[in-house]
């Protein structure tokens, strides 16, 4: 199992402003993945951050709205950039274990005013 | 693209009987589906995978089917208890990369005494 940690777990911002989410896992991982959950919505992938290369982005998020860092393979931030009250949601992290299952962090609940 | 479908009403339902959540999804064959317990303020919790080539899958009181040929899984929770009471998520593989999700927009489970 993998136990993970993000920080903040909640955050009000203003617009315009940038939020960076920390995610810190207690082993070493290979990938990591961002996810966004708007509010009454379920769970969509931003991107999967790697270690060593360039996060890869899925079909509507950039990376200058959502710069991803992974200095290690236990470690990664998710910036949320120029922020806007669209961008009010839940943000997750994510890894894989083994064949079986994804396990989550608790998420940072953002609200942007 | 493919896309996913949960029951959006509420599931409410009384202690001790049998819950059943129905999970869709069109234009693509999965080799897996997975079943996940997110809890208000939570990140999703895995409670179940099962595989393309598997029917069935059991875990104490939960129990999860996977008809590839109708596109459908459904989840049973027997013998309800009122700690039962979340939303369940189900989820797809994205296929190209172990770990990257899509999921149901999830259906909300109320189980009173």
């Amino acid at each position: 199992s993998a136990v993970i940690s993000q920080k903040p777990s909640r955050d009000i911002c203003q617009r315009g402003t940038s939020l960076t989410i920390q995610c810190q896992v207690d082993s070493q991982v290979t990938m990591m993945f961002w996810y966004r959950q708007q509010p009454g919505q379920s769970l969509t992938l931003i991107a999967t951050a790697n270690q060593g290369s360039e996060a890869t982005y899925e079909s509507g998020f950039v990376i200058d709205k959502f710069p991803i860092s992974r200095p290690n393979l236990t470690f990664s931030t998710l910036t949320v950039s120029n922020m806007s009250p669209e961008d009010s949601s839940i943000y997750l992290c994510s890894v894989p274990s083994g064949d079986t299952e994804a396990f989550f962090g608790q998420g940072t609940r953002l609200t942007v005013v | 693209s493919q896309k996913i479908e949960q029951n959006s009403e509420a599931l409410n339902i009384q202690e001790g009987k049998t819950a059943t959540l129905t999970c869709n999804y069109t234009n693509y064959s999965p080799a897996y589906l997975q079943w996940y317990r997110q809890d208000p303020g939570r990140g999703p919790v895995f409670l179940l995978l099962i595989r393309e080539n598997e029917k069935e899958k059991r875990k104490e009181r939960l129990k999860v089917t996977f008809d590839t040929t109708l596109k459908q899984s459904l989840f049973h929770i027997t013998a309800s208890q009122p700690a039962d009471s979340a939303t369940y998520l189900c989820a797809l593989d994205l296929s190209d990369s172990w770990g990257k999700l899509q999921f149901g927009a999830g259906t909300q489970v109320v189980v009173t005494p």
